[in-house]
């Protein structure tokens, strides 16, 4: 089956701007959950969503924020971009609880 | 506070030599405890978890609850090993991940 893809690939953008990445989760998968990898900061969790439902976030501001659709597509959006969001956007998605992640490709976002 | 620290950034071995990629947790509770992979120009894979009790391409992951510990070994490196590996914890039943920083493994002819 297909995996979980991601969309953009590559993205810049300049301080100030708004962003909004996609993620395509596996067919059958409801859970979706983002990640941030820098260099410094390593992978840190951003949220999940289960059922269109965020379940948990992670300690990011409030200008990191995402939705589920009915499909189990999610999107994230940064707004009011910093030089400091230049990172991989990484998402997974599982079937949920205990179930196995499986993450995607990733969003290389670059903030000029 | 959930804390996962891999005091290694990089393990270089040669081929044949034993692995040993060690992983320390910090966790009020039980948690669960993965070991992720990513292999150049891949995406990041669970390679194991400790509830499964599985070898994975030779790997094994003995959780010690005493050392809150989660080292990750194999006993003959192969070249082919050679990557990139996250220690990660969530709380049981759920998705959430707590990396650690990761440490590269260069397995060298």
């Amino acid at each position: 089956k297909a995996g979980v893809t991601q969309t953009p690939r590559y993205l810049i953008k300049t301080r100030g701007q708004q962003v909004t990445l996609s993620c395509s989760p596996i067919s059958g998968h409801r859970s979706v959950s983002w990640y941030q990898q820098t260099p410094g900061q390593g992978l840190q969790f951003l949220f999940e969503y289960f059922s269109e439902t965020q379940r948990n976030k992670g300690n990011f501001p409030g200008r990191f924020s995402g939705r589920q659709f009915s499909n189990s597509r999610s999107e994230m959006n940064v707004s009011t971009l910093e030089l400091g969001d230049s990172a991989l956007y990484l998402c997974a998605s599982s079937l949920g609880g205990a179930n196995e992640q499986f993450f995607g490709p990733g969003t290389r976002l670059t903030v000029l | 506070a959930q804390r996962v620290t891999q005091p290694e950034k990089l393990l270089s071995v040669f081929k044949g030599a034993p692995v040993e990629l060690k992983c320390n947790y910090s966790y009020s509770g039980s948690p669960e405890l993965f070991w992720y992979v990513q292999y150049s120009r891949q995406r990041l894979q669970l390679l194991l978890r400790h509830i499964s009790r599985e070898s994975i391409k030779g790997f094994t992951a003995d959780l010690n609850k005493g050392e809150t510990s989660f080292h990750l070994k194999k006993p003959f490196a192969q070249e082919e090993d050679s990557a990139m590996y996250y220690c990660a914890l969530s709380k049981t039943g759920f998705q959430k991940l707590v990396f650690g920083t990761g440490t590269r493994l260069l397995v060298s002819p």
